[in-house]
């Protein structure tokens, strides 16, 4: 089957540096991407990785390993409006797109 | 623009009621998407389609159906529902290239009794 894996909650504090991890097992890979859902809203696109390394936008960068099946979330400069739920999410050809279950984020002051 | 647009927001059906949900994007986008959203379970993909005229089905298909006759709409009918189909669904949108940016509507919150 395919999945991916990532932690259900992590908690920080504001002003703190986050990292929320992803593991996956998919039948084909094209890309790694990660969106940001607040309570009550829709998911919205954050970044995205086709190749290994790092991708750097603003206060977020995102990592992928493809060897390794691995990507991560880099939050920096934590602010209280971070809360919320990270997913990933892995293009597995067609443009068919798998979702994580969801990391919920709490920023704390 | 209005972006992604879903109808209706709320909806309450009993067990056996058929209904229909609506999506429209204005963004020319080719492909539109359907998922469901589970507490817990994150995004499912129900059907998806690749342009007008044209629908796959995804992770959780059964019980659902859909149909795509203009490229800016995408509905997605539900037969016979059953509480299991107590969800929110989100439909999305994106041009099908690159990183293949998904757009998302603002969902709509259905309660089968």
């Amino acid at each position: 089957g395919q999945s991916l894996e990532q932690p259900s909650e992590v908690t920080a504090v504001e002003g703190a540096i986050v990292q929320i991890n992803c593991t996956y097992q998919t039948s084909g890979f094209y890309g790694l991407s990660w969106y940001q859902q607040h309570d009550g809203g829709a998911p919205t696109f954050l970044s995205y990785n086709a190749l290994d390394g790092l991708e750097e936008t603003g206060r977020f960068s995102s990592f992928l390993s493809r060897s390794d099946s691995y990507g991560y979330l880099l939050l920096q400069e934590l602010q209280m409006k971070d809360s919320a739920s990270y997913f990933c999410a892995v293009n597995t050809g067609g443009f068919k797109t798998i979702f994580g279950a969801g990391t919920r984020l709490f920023v704390k002051a | 623009n209005a972006g992604v647009t879903q109808t209706p927001k709320f909806r309450v059906l009993k067990t056996g009621q058929s209904m229909t949900l609506l999506c429209a994007q204005d963004m020319n986008h080719e492909y539109m998407y359907w998922y469901r959203q589970d507490p817990g379970m994150g995004l499912r993909l129900i059907h998806y389609s690749v342009g007008e005229g044209t629908t796959a089905k995804g992770e959780v298909p059964d019980g659902y159906n859909v149909s795509r006759l203009k490229k800016q709409n995408f509905l997605l009918g539900l037969e016979s529902a059953a509480p299991s189909q107590t969800s929110v669904y989100f439909c999305a949108s994106s041009q099908g290239q690159g990183p293949n940016e998904q757009f998302f509507g603002p969902g709509t919150r259905l309660t089968v009794l």
